[in-house]
């Protein structure tokens, strides 16, 4: 079967544009995740869906990220007027309930690079 | 606050030796403990997971881990290094499921043929 699918692999933009990113999570995980990983860095939690709604958008950096999943599936996360320290892969993930017994499952993530 | 740290940012070691990668959390309650493996593009897979159960974990590929609780260790392991092994590997910490997966900064492991 199919993984989580992430579009576009790579993208990139000017500063101050708008860009956006999809994820395709796997058929039937209620739960998404999308997360943020830097250069030499670990992933870093950006938002938690449930269903449609967002579990926890704690971890978004500011009002420039947005993320929507209005059907419980396809989600799509959204960055307004690019900065440059926005450059960074954003991965997408999904499980059947909560993270914390449950396994994610990664997509190949979406590289950013704002210039 | 929950939180994990490698204590290697890079370990090498020749094919065939023992491989041991080095992981501590910080949590207040009792957590659940994951190992992920992320390969050049590719992406994260996991390898392992401790939810409090038996604390010596056996994943995929032949690692293993071992919750300790009294060093707020979740080290990984494995007896012998393959070429395939080289990845980056991050430790990760969960509360509970309705808080995030929280990752270390990762450990590159080389493996010397």
């Amino acid at each position: 079967g199919a993984g989580v699918s992430q579009t576009p692999s790579n993208k990139v933009t000017e500063k101050g544009k708008y860009v956006e990113l999809r994820c395709d999570p796997i058929s039937g995980h209620t739960a998404l995740y999308w997360y943020r990983q830097s250069l030499g860095q670990g992933p870093e939690f950006l938002i938690y869906f449930q269903g449609t709604g967002a579990a926890d958008d704690s971890g978004l950096p500011n009002d420039r990220f947005f993320a929507v999943r209005p059907e419980g599936s396809v989600s799509t996360l959204k960055i307004q007027r690019t900065e440059r320290g926005d450059s960074a892969v954003y991965l997408c993930a999904s499980t059947y309930g909560g993270g914390r017994t449950g396994e994610l499952f990664f997509g190949e993530g979406s590289r950013l690079t704002v210039l | 606050a929950q939180s994990v740290t490698q204590l290697d940012s890079h370990v090498s070691v020749s094919e065939g030796t023992p491989v041991l990668l080095r992981c501590n959390y910080s949590s207040s309650y009792s957590p659940s403990l994951f190992w992920y493996v992320q390969h050049p593009n590719k992406g994260l897979q996991l390898l392992l997971k401790y939810t409090s159960a038996a604390t010596l974990v056996k994943g995929i590929n032949g690692f293993e881990a071992e919750f300790k609780k009294s060093e707020t260790s979740f080290h990984l392991t494995k007896p012998s290094a393959h070429m395939s092994d080289a990845a980056e590997y991050f430790c990760v910490v969960s509360l509970s499921g309705n808080t995030p997966l929280v990752f270390g900064k990762g450990t590159r492991l080389s493996v010397i043929a």
